[in-house]
């Protein structure tokens, strides 16, 4: 793996839709996965595999990727939303994070 | 639903080992699809993936730490384990255990995580 690119902000408000990038190399060949985590909380797991969503996490949740750029996008925003999120990617051997994003919901 | 739940002494005085220990129910420790791993969260800062092992005691690990990184596992106990030597304050963090899973994709996420422990490294 190699680094992760991600904007340490990005804010809207309540109903709009937010978009979070995650950048690197080795994403033409790994996959992403994204975690949400909130202040004083472990991190939960969101989208897996790139564009995996578990049933338990909202459909407003989603992501898409292209070629070494994905992109995770929260539509509809709503207060809870609010938060910082990772995404990750690993080889074989080992994983990396990208630097976290802080969503604000303003 | 799995549950890890980290434990560990809380303070560390530098120069010394730190022990953190991860105990694991609801998911069996010894399953093909997973990898049992160590992340770290330094204050106000973002995730470090420190290592992770195999049920069968295969272990990979950060390169940036892996002189002083050894994480172990004793899957009849349900339980796996880290160990840092020589600590300093830079590795002040909350320290989570996570399961990994690993299948027919390169990689790996971590789809489980304990709630975290703080260690603090302080004379």
């Amino acid at each position: 793996s190699s680094e992760l690119t991600q904007p340490p902000s990005v804010s809207v408000s309540p109903g709009q839709t937010a978009r979070i990038t995650c950048s690197g190399d080795a994403l033409a060949k790994q996959y992403v996965h994204w975690y949400q985590q909130k202040p004083g909380q472990a991190p939960v797991m969101i989208i897996y595999k790139d564009t995996e969503r578990p049933s338990w996490i909202p459909g407003r949740f989603s992501a898409s990727s292209s070629g070494t750029t994905v992109t995770l996008t929260v539509t509809g925003v709503q207060a809870e939303d609010e938060a910082d999120y990772y995404c990750q990617s690993a080889g074989p051997n080992n994983a990396v994070f990208g630097g976290g994003t802080k969503l604000t919901v303003l | 639903q799995v549950l890890l739940q980290e434990s560990g002494p809380g303070l560390v005085k530098p120069s010394q080992p730190l022990s953190l220990s991860c105990s694991v129910s609801g998911g069996f420790i010894g399953g093909l699809d997973y990898y049992w791993s160590w992340i770290r969260q330094s204050p106000g800062k973002g995730l470090e993936w420190i290592g992770y092992v195999y049920y069968t005691g295969s272990a990979y690990y950060n390169p940036s730490l892996e002189s002083r990184v050894t994480i172990s596992v004793d899957a009849s106990k349900r339980h796996f384990s880290l160990e840092l030597t020589s600590v300093t304050a830079a590795d002040t963090a909350i320290y989570y255990c996570a399961r990994a899973h690993v299948g027919d994709f390169t990689g790996f996420y971590f789809d489980f995580w304990g709630r975290g422990t703080l260690l603090t490294v302080a004379s």
